[in-house]
């Protein structure tokens, strides 16, 4: 069964860190491109961060941008967002999500993981 | 703000057929996704490309895009229906992702 299971999430303190983790099963995880998504309470849905198979391409929303790092552990099978300084805004549940290309242009995340909370408060 | 604009709520007679919008420069250059959200779930993917159902997704659910604007459309929409709908696109920039604000489905 193909699978993502996400960890690591909590209360910290704002200017806090906090490294999330998503655990991938069931299918080759390096071959797949992977994506993180955020959702703040009661809000839309908000993408953050995507990377390539291999690490070497790595796209953020600008809102993270210079405080949030993606990366991959590939014979981990594992997924990670590295999250520093911190702020109330970025209260809300990650997900993370397997990205795939249609034409290596149009870019769709077709698994999805239940999530993990993060909330940023004092 | 979202570069990419849907409806706040739509709703739909059980039964009846919903379209749900999407609005933004960058659908001139790049096809949507579509993700159900239902309350308490991770979101689903259920339209992907010009009109691609994952294995799964029933065939009342197709899309279709025109200009700047994507579309959702339930053909016979049920009970089950009734929930959150998200597109998803690159940005004007092509470098980003961006979803939309999102579309509240009522199934009368």
């Amino acid at each position: 069964e193909v699978q993502l299971v996400e960890s690591g999430g909590g209360l910290v303190q704002p200017g806090g860190s906090l490294r999330l983790s998503c655990a991938a099963s069931g299918f080759t995880f390096s071959s797949y491109w992977m994506s993180w998504v955020r959702q703040a309470p009661g809000k839309g849905l908000e993408w953050v961060a995507n990377i390539k198979q291999d690490g070497s391409e790595k796209y953020y929303v600008d809102s993270v941008k210079g405080r949030f790092t993606i990366s991959r552990d590939n014979a981990k099978n594992s997924l990670y967002l590295q999250m520093n300084s911190l702020r109330a805004e970025d209260t809300a549940v990650y997900y993370c999500a397997r990205g795939q290309w249609l034409y290596y242009y149009y870019y769709y995340m077709d698994v999805w993981g239940k999530g993990t909370t993060v909330t940023v408060s004092s | 703000s979202s570069e990419l604009t849907q409806d706040p709520a739509v709703s739909v007679a059980l039964g009846q057929t919903v379209r749900i919008t999407c609005q933004g420069d960058s659908l001139r250059s790049y096809y949507a996704s579509w993700y159900q959200q239902k309350p308490g779930q991770a979101p689903v993917l259920v339209i992907y490309g010009k009109n691609n159902r994952p294995s799964g997704i029933p065939d009342r659910f197709s899309g279709s895009s025109s200009g700047n604007t994507a579309s959702l459309t339930i053909t016979g929409a049920q009970a089950e229906d009734e929930a959150d709908y998200y597109c998803n696109s690159r940005d004007s920039s092509g470098n980003n992702w961006v979803f939309g604000g999102g579309t509240k489905l009522t199934v009368l």
